[in-house]
C-alpha cells in the first residue's frame, strides 16, 4: 500500500542554518505530494504541495520537488529562522483522497 | 472566510462513555475528513465523506467509531463505550470536490483533544 517515510527528529539547527527534511514515499498511479507544518499549540497547515512529478512547491521560503525517479520530496530552506520551530509532516494524496501521512520531523531553531 | 471549526476544544471523559465530536467544514468544501493524532500512532486517516455518502471509511479503528455528515456541511464523529486507547487530538479536515483523482488541498481545523480517564 502508499506510504511515506519520513527524517527522524529532531532536527536542531542555528538560525539562518540550511535545512533539508528528507521524505520519500511507496505509492501506485501519481499522487499529490504535501508538506504540512504544525507550529506549537496551533492546527496543521499547508505549507508547499506538488501535484505531479517535476513540480516544485515552494512557500514562505521553503521549497520542495517532486521526484518521480527517486519516489521522493525532499523539504529544503536556505536559510532558517527561530520562528520556523515547528513540527513539519510529509503527505501522501492517494487514489481516495485520503492523506497518508509520514511520522513527522520537529525542528528547533536556535538564536 | 471561516475555516473549519471543531467543537469542543477539548473533552475529558471516563472509560464507558460515549462521546460525540463535531467539525464545521469550510462553507462550499464537499469533502470532509476525520483524523486521529496521537503520540504513538502519528496522524491516522479515519473516515472521508463525499457529500452526505462516505465512500472510504477503512480507518476508522472498530465498530464503537462512527460519523455522519447531514446537509453536505456539519459533521458529528461518535466514539461509543470510550477506552483509554482513544485518547488523542482529533482533526477534521475539508477541501473542494476532487475531480479526476486529483486529491485537493485539505484545510484542517484545531483539533479536539479528548482524554479518556
Amino acid at each position: 500500500g502508499n506510504s511515506v517515510t519520513q527524517m527522524e527528529g529532531p532536527v536542531t539547527l542555528s538560525e539562518e542554518a540550511f535545512l533539508t527534511i528528507n521524505c520519500t514515499y511507496t505509492a501506485t498511479g501519481y499522487p499529490s505530494l504535501f508538506w504540512y507544518v504544525q507550529y506549537p499549540g496551533e492546527g496543521l497547515q499547508l505549507l508547499l504541495k506538488a501535484t505531479k512529478a517535476d513540480d516544485k512547491g515552494s512557500n514562505k521560503g521553503f521549497e520542495a520537488t517532486y521526484r518521480k525517479e527517486t519516489t521522493s520530496f525532499h523539504l529544503e530552506k536556505g536559510s532558517v529562522q527561530v520562528s520556523d520551530s515547528a513540527v513539519y509532516f510529509c503527505a501522501l494524496g492517494g487514489a481516495t483522497n485520503k492523506l497518508i501521512f509520514g511520522t513527522g520531523t520537529l525542528l528547533a531553531v536556535q538564536p | 472566510g471561516a475555516g473549519v471549526s471543531q467543537s469542543p476544544s477539548n473533552k475529558v471523559t471516563e472509560k464507558g462513555k460515549d462521546v460525540e465530536l463535531r467539525c464545521d467544514p469550510i462553507s462550499g468544501h464537499t469533502a470532509l475528513y476525520w483524523y486521529r493524532q496521537s503520540l504513538g500512532q502519528g496522524l491516522e486517516f479515519l473516515i472521508y465523506f463525499q457529500g452526505n455518502s462516505a465512500p472510504d471509511k477503512s480507518g476508522l479503528p472498530s465498530d464503537r467509531f462512527s460519523a455522519e455528515r447531514t446537509g453536505g456541511s456539519v459533521s458529528t464523529l461518535t466514539i461509543q463505550r470510550t477506552q483509554q486507547e482513544d485518547s488523542a487530538v482529533y482533526l477534521c479536515a475539508s477541501s473542494l470536490e476532487v475531480l479526476g483523482g486529483y486529491t485537493d488541498t485539505q484545510y484542517f481545523g484545531p483539533g479536539t483533544r479528548l482524554t479518556v480517564l
